[in-house]
């Protein structure tokens, strides 16, 4: 079965410095994984995916995620964390039935 | 355009009733898919829909039941509601072979 995990609750960050929020994957066969970040009483935003290729994905907001198959990894990254990035990101992999397995999410606090 | 809306965005409802929630595919948008969020939990897979025709099942009880409309258009409806059906209901379209979804901001269910 796929499933993806979301080791930390919360990451704190101060502003402007680089920010990681982890990812681990367990799928058979292709991982087609996504990172949807959501805002307090919001739906989900599309963040980026990756499906195949180059291993370092870009995505909305300048975020960006680097997609690693020997540690079965997909990190959220942003090279400098703004205030305004403090919400609820969650990893996904979607499963060969073309339904969305979702972490636990992580909080992310950019602190100003 | 339009993204995926939901109506109604917030309802209460009492244990034993039951409740219906609507969901409005981007234009062109065939697939519908449903997600349960907790709060606190990850979105889970409910159901899904592609040209009217059940497509996915997630683990859920029979009182939950869906249908999508000729105008791709989807009801999501709960019988004999519990207080653990309280929740945020979230709605999800793509395009056919698309891997990625775009999802509504979600109907804030209440159980009292």
């Amino acid at each position: 079965a796929q499933s993806v995990a979301q080791p930390e609750d919360q990451v704190n960050v101060a502003e402007g410095n680089p920010l990681t929020v982890k990812c681990t994957y367990s799928v058979s066969g292709n991982p087609y994984l996504f990172w949807y970040v959501q805002y307090p009483n919001r739906g989900l935003q599309f963040l980026l995916k990756y499906i195949t290729g180059d291993n370092l994905v870009k995505g909305s907001y300048g975020f960006e995620a680097e997609f690693n198959k020997s540690q079965t990894s997909f990190h959220l990254k942003k090279p400098s964390a703004l205030v305004s990035d403090s919400a609820l990101y969650f990893c996904a992999v979607r499963d060969e039935d073309y339904k969305y397995i979702f972490g636990t999410g992580t909080r992310l606090k950019v602190l100003a | 355009d339009a993204g995926v809306t939901q109506s109604p965005t917030h309802l209460i409802k009492t244990r034993g009733q039951h409740v219906t929630l609507r969901c409005s595919p981007i234009s062109g948008h065939k697939s519908v898919s449903w997600y349960q969020q907790v709060l606190g939990q990850g979105p889970q897979f409910i159901f899904q829909y592609y040209e009217k025709e059940e497509r996915g099942r997630g683990n859920f009880p029979d009182r939950f039941s869906a249908r999508q409309f000729p105008n791709y258009s989807s009801e999501l409806n709960v019988n004999a509601l519990l207080l653990g059906d309280s929740a945020l209901y979230l709605c999800a379209s793509s395009e056919q072979g698309s891997y990625g979804y775009t999802f509504g901001s979600g109907t804030r269910l209440t159980v009292v």
